[in-house]
């Protein structure tokens, strides 16, 4: 099975701030990959599809690139409402998995 | 408004037996694949399992596999997960997800609407 590692796991900034998350995959899934993005309690939601493909209704300060076994998500200037955890999820193959999660907090 | 909405979640003593259904509303439910996803207190999402839109196809993950079934009735606009022989760590809350695809010269698949979740507890 295709496994995922995210880079970092915790990260602390801003309002303000240039986030980068990085995920990467043990084989090359080209770019079926997504993004998501989780709030305590809550589901959660999509924000990127296909590695660079914004969710309808996602803000444009996310961003994704990548391709085969390196990706990003890129927040460019953070808001009050984007701290949450992220997690990739690769999609080439018909076990879905998912990376372990990037935390980002408040500085 | 797509809507899945989960239930059948509770507390169940390990070896025992729960089934989750998911109702889904706002759209053709028999023309979309699903899966089930679960999270375990204070963990990351697992993939649990999949299935086509006709039934036909499912696939699970190697740590629900034999144990867990999955199916569908799209008569009823339902997706369901038959859950035997729980364990503790199979304590999580269990969500379903809708699975859409864009073409781009191949299906690019992405989870595009999740219900609010159910938990389950397994614990003696």
């Amino acid at each position: 099975d295709i496994q995922l590692t995210q880079s970092p796991s915790f990260l602390s900034a801003s309002v303000g701030d240039r986030v980068t998350i990085t995920c990467r995959a043990s084989q090359g899934i080209s770019s079926y990959l997504a993004w998501y993005q989780q709030k305590p309690g809550k589901a959660p939601k999509l924000l990127i599809y296909a590695a660079s493909t914004l969710q309808s209704g996602v803000p444009s300060r996310f961003s994704g690139s990548g391709s085969g076994t390196e990706f990003t998500l890129t927040i460019s200037s953070l808001q009050p409402e984007d701290f949450a955890t992220y997690y990739c999820q690769q999609l080439n193959s018909y076990v879905f998995t998912f990376g372990p999660g990037t935390k980002v907090d408040i500085k | 408004e797509v809507q899945l909405v989960e239930s059948g979640g509770g507390l169940v003593q390990p070896g025992g037996s729960l089934r989750l259904s998911c109702a889904a509303s706002g759209f053709t439910f028999s023309s979309y694949e699903m899966n089930w996803v679960r999270q375990a207190p204070g963990k990351g999402l697992e993939w649990v399992s999949y299935i086509s839109s006709s039934g036909s196809t499912i696939y699970y993950a190697d740590s629900v596999k034999g144990r867990f079934t999955i199916s569908r009735d799209n008569a009823k606009n339902s997706l369901y997960l038959q859950m035997n022989s729980l364990r503790a760590e199979d304590t999580a809350v269990y969500y379903c997800a809708r699975v859409s695809f864009m073409w781009r010269g191949d299906r690019y698949y992405y989870f595009d609407y999740w219900g609010q979740g159910t938990l389950v507890t397994v614990s003696s």
